[in-house]
């Protein structure tokens, strides 16, 4: 059964700095994986979408990357802003278990002025 | 891009009384809708599966005669809460997947139910 667990929960960094969110996953047979951001009380906004065949995919200042052999996978945000604060979700779709998607416990990032 | 309606946004409704929530495909075939639950400051858990014309699966501990899932078009999925109660109170997110899309999924702007 797949689980997808993120680290850190929250993370507090000042404006302009790079910075790392991790996500892993237990079952390797992943089909896709996605990050999404979700602002307060809104729904989800689908940054990036790896697919099983891909490494890593690149979209302005995020790149995420993929390594299903150590069922990793990280969010890279470049030169940070407080725009860009916000909780931020990965999830896994795994072949054997119908197309679902499960979701990280997400990290809440929040970018000081 | 892929497009997901949800409606409501948001919902308050009495103790006892259905409230249903319905997501929308807007320029793609959803052979796949997936509803979601969000209680504050936790994930999305999974609620069930539901393919075009067939019975929704439902996640283990999710009651399927409370919350009645339907996909009768590939264009539209509906979650109705019956018999709501204050517990029922959460925030309901839908997902789509399907032909023409890019295997990812699209989420719905999600509902905000409180039952009072």
């Amino acid at each position: 059964k797949q689980e997808v667990t993120q680290i850190p929960a929250a993370l507090s960094v000042p404006e302009g700095e790079n910075l790392v969110l991790n996500c892993s996953f237990t079952d390797s047979a992943i089909y896709n994986l996605q990050w999404f951001r979700q602002d307060p009380g809104k729904g989800l906004t689908s940054l990036l979408l790896i697919q099983s065949s891909q490494r890593e995919q690149t979209s302005g200042r995020l790149n995420a990357s993929l390594d299903k052999s150590s069922g990793r996978s990280t969010l890279y945000i470049a030169a940070s802003q407080p725009g860009d604060s916000a909780t931020y979700l990965c999830a896994g779709g795994a072949y054997n278990q119908g197309g679902k998607l499960i979701f990280g416990q997400g990290t809440e990032l929040s970018v000081k002025p | 891009g892929a497009v997901v309606s949800q409606h409501p946004s948001w919902v308050i409704c009495k103790s006892g009384t259905s409230v249903k929530i319905e997501c929308r495909s807007l320029d793609f075939q959803a052979t796949t809708m997936f509803w979601y639950r969000q209680f504050p400051k936790q994930s999305l858990m999974l609620m069930a599966t539901s393919n075009e014309g067939s019975k929704a699966t439902y996640e283990q501990g999710v009651e399927k005669d409370k919350f009645l899932i339907n996909h009768a078009s590939l264009t539209l999925s509906t979650l109705t809460v019956t018999s709501a109660h204050p517990e029922d109170s959460s925030f309901y997110i839908c997902s789509a997947s399907g032909r023409g899309h890019d295997y990812g999924y699209t989420f719905g702007s999600g509902t905000r139910l409180t039952v009072v």
